[in-house]
């Protein structure tokens, strides 16, 4: 299996750009998850699905940024309009629910928001 | 609220014993983990412990958890200059194990 698939890796766009990032599950896992890591705020949650249904949004800091699921295996996070405060590396991450719930992390999206 | 606190950095000699500390404040979470971050790369899990436990040992990692405490450690033997990395502590702050929150992180550099 190829692990959990995000694109871009890098992303460059300037403020009130909108943006979007993609994200690959692993084949058979139900639970996806959305995370931001800042140098500031380390990793925080921002989402998370089972299922493809939003199960807990607590995270996601305000309304410029909506994710969804649209099947089973894949996930995008949007945020409009971007911000330079959005830069930071999101991390996708996949599981399977199994005894010890191990979630498996994508590489990341690097993205600057000039 | 929920809160994991490690310290920021660790320097240790190659063939030394890295301690990697780590507090958090659920008393309730299932589960505790350490996962590992290297340069450029998402989290990777390296080990975990059930809450009833009170040391997992696994090849060179040794995790200890005193719940009294709330203090979770790892431990490498014999550590590598392939060990410097970012470990991160976890708690499961939901019933089912699915939410996270994350320590923010312990910078390991290993020295020749």
């Amino acid at each position: 299996d190829a692990g959990v698939i995000q694109s871009p890796r890098h992303e460059v766009t300037e403020m009130g750009q909108e943006v979007t990032l993609r994200c690959k599950l692993i084949s058979g896992h139900n639970s996806l998850f959305w995370y931001r890591q800042t140098m500031m705020r380390g990793l925080e949650l921002l989402i998370y699905f089972n299922n493809n249904v939003p199960i807990d949004d607590s995270g996601m800091p305000e309304d410029r940024f909506s994710a969804k699921m649209p099947n089973a295996s894949f996930s995008t996070l949007k945020i409009q309009p971007s911000e330079p405060r959005d830069s930071a590396v999101y991390f996708c991450a996949s599981s399977d629910r199994n005894s010890y719930n191990e979630q498996f992390f994508g590489p990341g999206t690097r993205l600057t928001v000039l | 609220g929920e809160d994991v606190e490690q310290s920021l950095f660790l320097s240790v000699r190659e063939g030394d014993s890295s301690v990697i500390n780590c507090t958090y404040t659920d008393s309730s979470s299932t589960y505790l983990y350490w996962y590992k971050q290297e340069p450029g790369a998402g989290l990777q899990l390296l080990t975990y412990i059930f809450s009833n436990m009170d040391m997992k040992q696994d090849q060179r990692l040794t995790v200890l958890l005193n719940k009294k405490d709330k203090h979770l450690s790892l431990r490498i033997a014999d550590t590598q200059t392939g060990d410097s990395a970012i470990y991160f502590c976890a708690e499961s702050i939901d019933n089912a194990g699915n939410m996270l929150t994350f320590g923010g992180g312990t910078r390991l550099m290993v020295k020749p």
